[in-house]
């Protein structure tokens, strides 16, 4: 039962485009929304995060939107860069933090 | 970046045997968690932990066993590996008061080999 999910196992840009990432849910007890970014060989690190109380959420060249009724939500990068380069996950959680979620993750490759 | 370390970074082990893998941090986190990574699956929660010698199961937790007998220590335990916990662990810790996001933060992760 995999409740996020990123349809998407890779995705490649140019530098200097938008690269757009997308993640939807089917759980609609999720109250936060984060993503992760992982380069090979380390562990996932906080990008950005949502709170089900708010649809954008900005973060210099990274913004993740939501979309409540549809139960998705997407990472925009603008500009992208080569050392975007990296496998991105979505996840989500309930409140009480115990049990997050994670979609497969998406391989954002951005070429110079 | 958070103070968290695993040990050991790479692992092969045969089918049967025990294996245990540490998680260290040092920075006081409250919770404390364990996640199998798999192609196709991204991260799943196997237990965590909210406090010494408080745990609970998460997703994936059948043949895996875990222990926090300190704050800074949770130790992952499989009991006779078998082939299908082949994977990389990672190790998280959160707090939750200090961040309203949930936001966790993850080890370098622990690559185990089951022949």
């Amino acid at each position: 039962d995999q409740q996020v999910k990123q349809n998407s196992p890779s995705l490649s840009v140019q530098e200097g485009r938008i690269s757009i990432l997308n993640c939807d849910y089917t759980n609609s007890m999720f109250d936060y929304f984060l993503w992760y970014k992982k380069y090979p060989a380390e562990g996932p690190t906080f990008l950005i995060s949502i709170s089900s109380i708010k649809d954008k959420n900005e973060d210099g060249r990274f913004t993740v939107f939501l979309n409540k009724s549809a139960k998705h939500l997407s990472l925009h990068i603008v500009p992208s860069q080569p050392g975007d380069s990296a496998v991105y996950f979505c996840a989500a959680t309930p409140y009480n933090n115990n049990d997050m979620r994670f979609g497969a993750g998406t391989r954002l490759t951005v070429k110079p | 970046d958070a103070g968290i370390t695993q040990s050991p970074r790479h692992k092969v082990t045969e089918t049967g045997t025990p294996v245990t893998l540490r998680c260290h941090q040092t920075e006081n986190h409250r919770y404390m968690y364990w996640y199998r990574q798999d192609p196709g699956h991204g991260l799943r929660l196997i237990h965590y932990s909210y406090g010494v010698k408080d745990t609970d199961k998460g997703e994936v937790s059948d043949g895996y066993s875990v222990s926090r007998s300190k704050t800074e220590d949770f130790l992952l335990t499989l009991e006779s590996a078998t082939s299908s916990q082949t994977s990389v662990y990672f190790c998280a810790i959160s707090e939750v008061l200090a961040s309203p996001y949930n936001e966790q933060f993850f080890g370098p992760g622990t690559r185990l080999t089951v022949l």
